[in-house]
């Protein structure tokens, strides 16, 4: 098993590009998430998916958009980017999150500044 | 609302000093705690967790046993290493909601 994976691991975009952020898992997780990592800050939850085609907002959506059209792929699109949303960018899945008691299996990180 | 609140850090301390770590939390149902280790450069791995209260978690020498009555989730190794420098992060899932609650990390360094 591969994991989590995400790509690209690094990424720098000028203010107002837009690209996507990509993560898969093939442990046949129901629950995807995405989180931002900044100092001081712990991890913020951006979106999650708890199956393929339902998604919801976490505490820092704005800015960003997702989709589960595939169990395996959950996707992370920024629209628009700003210097606000350099940070580090983690994917993370589990079995599912009914009982909160499945463990996270987190990716390896992508690192993104905004010029 | 859920939330989990750790102890500030950086901690440093020296080889085979004991380590403590607090972690508390707040929640509307019945929620199972994590601890989680980054190091440096990757992504954030499971160190131990207990899903109900009194239970103990343990794993590689750390251990933290979950305390209904005083709402804690302590971090604690008898005896650290060089290798155990990382961010720990405290967390918390319940049966309430879709999602996790992470504490701000606690850095760990530890010095020959």
């Amino acid at each position: 098993n591969a994991g989590v994976t995400q790509t690209p691991k690094f990424q720098v975009l000028k203010t107002g590009q837009s690209m996507t952020l990509q993560c898969a898992q093939d442990m046949n997780h129901e629950y995807m998430s995405w989180y931002r990592q900044d100092p001081g800050m712990g991890l913020r939850l951006i979106h999650y998916s708890v199956g393929a085609g339902i998604t919801d907002q976490g505490e820092v959506p704005n800015g960003y958009n997702v989709s589960r059209s595939t169990t395996e792929d959950f996707p992370l699109r920024l629209l628009s980017a700003a210097p606000s949303q350099t940070s580090v960018y983690f994917c993370a899945s589990s079995y599912s999150m009914t009982q909160g008691t499945d463990t996270q299996y987190f990716g390896p990180g992508t690192r993104l500044t905004v010029l | 609302g859920d939330s989990v609140t750790q102890m500030e850090g950086p901690v440093t301390l020296s080889e085979e000093a004991f380590l403590t770590i607090n972690c508390t939390y707040t929640a509307t149902g019945y929620p199972s705690l994590f601890w989680y280790v980054q190091y440096p450069g990757e992504g954030l791995q499971l160190l131990l967790k207990a899903t109900k209260a009194d239970d103990k978690g343990s794993n590689k020498g750390f251990e933290a046993t979950y305390r209904k009555e005083t709402t804690s989730f302590h971090l604690e190794k008898g005896s650290v290493q060089v290798s155990d420098s990382a961010v720990y992060f405290c967390a918390l899932g319940t049966n309430t909601g879709n999602q996790f609650y992470f504490g701000t990390g606690t850095s760990l360094t530890v010095i020959p």
